[in-house]
Order: structure tokens, then C-alpha cells, then sequence
């Protein structure tokens, strides 16, 4: 089945350690993002890559970092810098096309506390 | 001020009422919008998409866009227990930052 994995479902950080969540998909979609979601909000964008070895940051970045050497992997590490990293971690991909990047399809998510 | 804003409810309605869900935008250049259902603890599954202002419809769901107004909205007739979520609006442009910026959802119940 074709679709996006993201693992490990539960993440449990202490305090001043990284940890890195995977995202892979077999779409052979060229556009991957990262979202972080709390509770009673929306999704807000933490890093995004349109192409393979390139991506920008979205509007939280700080305390995050990414890589995009395949274009079926997008890991995210959340590092010590990240003062609230609790949340539910979102990843998705999106074709290029006509309609670049505007249906893009979730991952069942990565929840992630800090003990 | 949000760019995109979402009355987070919660909104809770008998089996069968038709439920109208809502958000308003301020960045005039969102030509793409969606809407996505999330249950709780899972990932947000894509429910309609549409280009530009206009109507659609697929089953009971209908999204429409009024541009002039910076106003979409969603309606779901017959509405089921099964569609207790969390329902999301999402829009995009061509132009600027090539990624969703998201509403905050609103939390829907239906009662049977």
C-alpha cells in the first residue's frame, strides 16, 4: 500500500537529549513537510523540502533540524534547543504538478513527551 | 492576527442535522483550499480540495469558496455519529511559501 510511515508512535525525551522521528513514503512524491500540532490548535509548519538536499524553514524551526538526502525520507530531530518539545508530530508529502504542494497527505503521527 | 481563523467549537449536534463548519482568511493570494477530518490521535485524512471560488460536492459533503469574502465554509448533511472529528481547513497559494497554513479545527460531535 502506498502511503506515508511515520515512527515511532510514542517518543519519550529527557530533558536535554535529541531525538530524531522518521518520515518515509512511497508516494514518489517530490514535497515533504513537518508539522507539530497542540492541543486546541492547528498545524503549524516547522520545515518543509520541495526537492531532494534542499528545504526552508516554516514558522517554528527553532530548536528543530532536518535532512532530505532521499526522496523518500524526511527525518526530523528535535534538539535541546527545543524548550516545549511535547506534542503530536505530523508529516506529509505532496505531489508536483499542476496543483504543487496543495493536497497533501498525513502520516498517522509521532507523540512525543518529555519525561 | 491568524492568517487563517477557525471557531475551535465544540460543536455538537443531533444524528442527521446538516452542519456548517467555517473559516474565515486574510492573505488574498489562497487559491487552493481543503478540508481535512482528524480523529483523535491520528493524522489528518484529506476530505475535499477545491480551486479558486465555487462549490463542491462529493456524497453529503459540499465546500464552498467565496473569495470576495475571504470565507469558506463546509456542510455535511445526514450527519452521522461517525463523523464526530476534528475538521480542519487548509489553503495555500502559488505564490510565497509553497506549503498549508492550517486553521486551528473544530471539534465536531454528533449524537445519536
Amino acid at each position: 500500500d502506498g502511503g506515508i510511515t511515520q515512527s515511532p508512535k510514542y517518543l519519550f525525551r529527557k530533558e536535554g537529549q535529541n531525538v530524531t522521528l522518521s518520515c518515509e513514503q512511497n508516494l514518489n512524491h517530490d514535497a515533504m513537510y513537518w508539522y507539530r500540532q497542540d492541543p486546541g490548535q492547528g498545524l503549524r509548519l516547522i520545515y518543509y523540502s520541495q526537492i531532494v538536499n534542499d528545504f526552508q524553514k516554516g514558522d517554528i524551526a527553532e530548536g528543530y533540524s532536518v535532512s532530505r538526502e532521499k526522496k523518500e525520507s524526511f527525518p526530523l530531530t528535535v534538539t535541546s534547543a527545543q524548550k516545549n518539545p511535547t506534542a503530536f508530530y505530523l508529516c506529509a508529502s505532496s505531489s508536483k504538478g499542476r496543483r504543487m504542494n496543495t493536497e497533501a497527505f498525513f502520516g498517522q503521527g509521532t507523540r512525543l513527551t518529555v519525561v | 492576527q491568524k492568517e487563517v481563523e477557525q471557531d475551535p467549537g465544540p460543536l455538537s449536534v443531533p444524528e442527521g442535522a446538516i452542519v456548517s463548519l467555517n473559516c474565515t482568511y486574510s492573505n488574498s493570494a489562497f487559491q487552493y483550499f481543503m478540508w481535512y477530518r482528524q480523529y483523535s490521535r491520528k493524522g489528518p485524512e484529506l476530505l475535499m480540495y477545491t480551486y479558486s471560488s465555487g462549490n463542491k460536492e462529493d456524497g453529503r459533503f459540499t465546500a464552498q469558496v467565496d473569495k470576495s469574502s475571504k470565507y469558506i465554509s463546509l456542510f455535511i448533511r445526514d450527519s452521522q455519529p461517525s463523523d464526530s472529528a476534528t475538521y480542519l481547513c487548509a489553503m495555500s497559494s502559488d505564490t510565497g511559501r509553497r506549503a498549508l497554513t492550517f486553521g486551528s479545527g473544530t471539534r465536531l460531535q454528533v449524537q445519536p
